[in-house]
């Protein structure tokens, strides 16, 4: 299996611009997760999905994030517009359901987003 | 509700010497504990679970961690550091009650001097 996939691995944009950042979770992981990482505030979980379906957003900073599972093996992060705060690095996760207690998360590689 | 706490942000050792770095966690029903290894500019990999089976769980790279119930504790040790060990370290825990999520720590990073 090739793992979890992220792209891109790097975006650097400018301030005001559309960002969209993708992922590619393992083959039969129905439970996908998006991660920030910054300096100053360490590791936070953005959204989740389950079977495709967002189940909580509360860690979404505001509304200029949104996240999309369109099918099992494909989800975006967007952010609209992008602002220099907003330059992190972000990380996709995901795990299976079946006993997924105990197989924890597998991460992607991240994307790194510098937003000038 | 879980959490987990990991006293320390920054750990500093020399190559050759002990590697302890702590983890505490609070759950309200017997854990499932983690330890993810993320290295320069990579993701999160995973170094070494506790799943109820044995208490003393070993994982890649010569790391080990013990499950201490009465302490609440899951601390992560390697006997002899290596230059390669340098790195971020993240706790974790869950719980069947928590299905799929994990509360991270705010992560130790492990530094080794030469």
């Amino acid at each position: 299996d090739a793992g979890v996939i992220q792209s891109p691995r790097h975006e650097v944009t400018e301030m005001g611009q559309e960002v969209t950042l993708r992922c590619k979770p393992i083959s039969g992981h129905d439970y996908l997760f998006w991660y920030r990482q910054t300096m100053m505030r360490g590791l936070e979980l953005l959204i989740y999905f389950n079977n495709n379906v967002p189940i909580d957003d509360s860690g979404m900073p505001e509304d200029r994030f949104s996240a999309k599972m369109p099918n099992a093996s494909f989800s975006t992060l967007k952010i609209q517009p992008s602002e220099p705060r907003d330059s992190a690095v972000y990380f996709c996760a995901s795990s299976p359901s079946q006993g997924a207690q105990g197989n924890g998360y597998t991460f992607g590689s991240g994307t790194r987003l510098t937003v000038v | 509700a879980q959490s987990v706490t990991q006293l320390g942000s920054h750990v500093s050792v020399s190559e050759g010497a002990l590697v302890l770095l702590r983890c505490n966690y609070s759950s309200s029903v017997p854990p499932y504990l983690f330890w993810y290894v993320q290295y320069p500019n990579q993701g999160l990999q995973l170094l070494l679970k506790y799943t109820s089976a044995a208490t003393l769980v070993k994982g890649i790279n010569g790391f080990e961690a013990e499950f201490k119930k009465s302490e609440t504790s899951f601390h992560l040790t390697k006997p002899s550091a290596h230059m390669s060990d340098a790195a971020e370290y993240f706790c974790a825990v869950g719980s069947f009650r928590a299905g799929n999520m994990l509360t991270f720590g705010g992560g130790t990073r492990l530094m080794v001097k030469p």
